[in-house]
């Protein structure tokens, strides 16, 4: 199975800064149709998930411009400028390429 | 607007079994595959199970394999987990998310407990 590692565990900041979240994976996810199947999804408190970001660096609809993501092969990075106090929550990678399909074990993003 | 609605949580004793429900509106569900992901108490994501749009092809996490069963019917918009021999720890929120996962239901609690 993939094995995603997702750092930092937690993460405190004040509104308007920027942060970032590493996603690494234990295999390259590039897929056989050269695509790769890295998203990224946030889990508001009492929520279910939500998508963010697929393919790596592509924004979902309404999804503001602020988060972007980066990143090939095995090394990922989610990146959210100017934090927003609705931001706050936990942060999951998900691998798409291979079955299981895995999750990292998730970045929670606290509000100073 | 995309709707995922699942239904069937509850209380069971190790060893049951218990059937999951997720109705879909608002796209073409069978032209989707679907998955279920389910979340322990305090602790992250786990997928258990996907099924391709015509039931063609269905994968399992290891955790699952030989006990719970993923279906589907096209007919009725609807997607299906039957989950059997039940233990402690299957107790979860179990969700279910349209293909690439940009869309979830709001989750159902399954509770496994003498």
């Amino acid at each position: 199975d993939v094995v995603m590692t997702q750092t930092p565990p937690s993460l405190s900041v004040a509104i308007g800064q920027s942060v970032s979240i590493s996603c690494k994976s234990s295999q390259s996810l590039v897929a056989s149709d050269k695509n790769t199947y890295l998203n990224w999804l946030l889990q508001s408190p009492g929520r279910s998930p939500k998508r963010l970001i697929y393919q790596v660096s592509k924004l979902d609809s309404g999804v503001p411009d602020r988060f972007s993501g980066s990143g090939s092969e095995k090394d990922f990075t989610l990146k959210i400028s100017r934090v927003e106090a609705e931001d706050l929550g936990v942060y999951y990678c998900l691998q798409g390429t291979h079955l299981p399909l895995t999750f990292g074990s998730g970045t929670k993003l606290e509000i100073k | 607007e995309v709707q995922l609605v699942e239904s069937g949580e509850g209380l069971v004793q190790p060893g049951s079994s218990m059937k999951l429900s997720c109705v879909a509106s608002g796209f073409t569900f069978s032209n989707y595959g679907m998955n279920w992901i389910r979340q322990a108490p305090k602790k992250g994501l786990e997928w258990i199970a996907l099924i391709y749009y015509d039931s063609s092809s269905k994968y399992y996490a290891d955790s699952v394999k030989g006990r719970f069963t993923i279906s589907r019917d096209n007919s009725k918009n609807t997607l299906y987990l039957e989950m059997n021999s039940l233990r402690s720890e299957d107790t979860a929120m179990y969700y279910c998310a349209k293909s690439a996962m940009d869309y979830w239901g709001q989750g159902v609690m399954v509770t496994v407990s003498s």
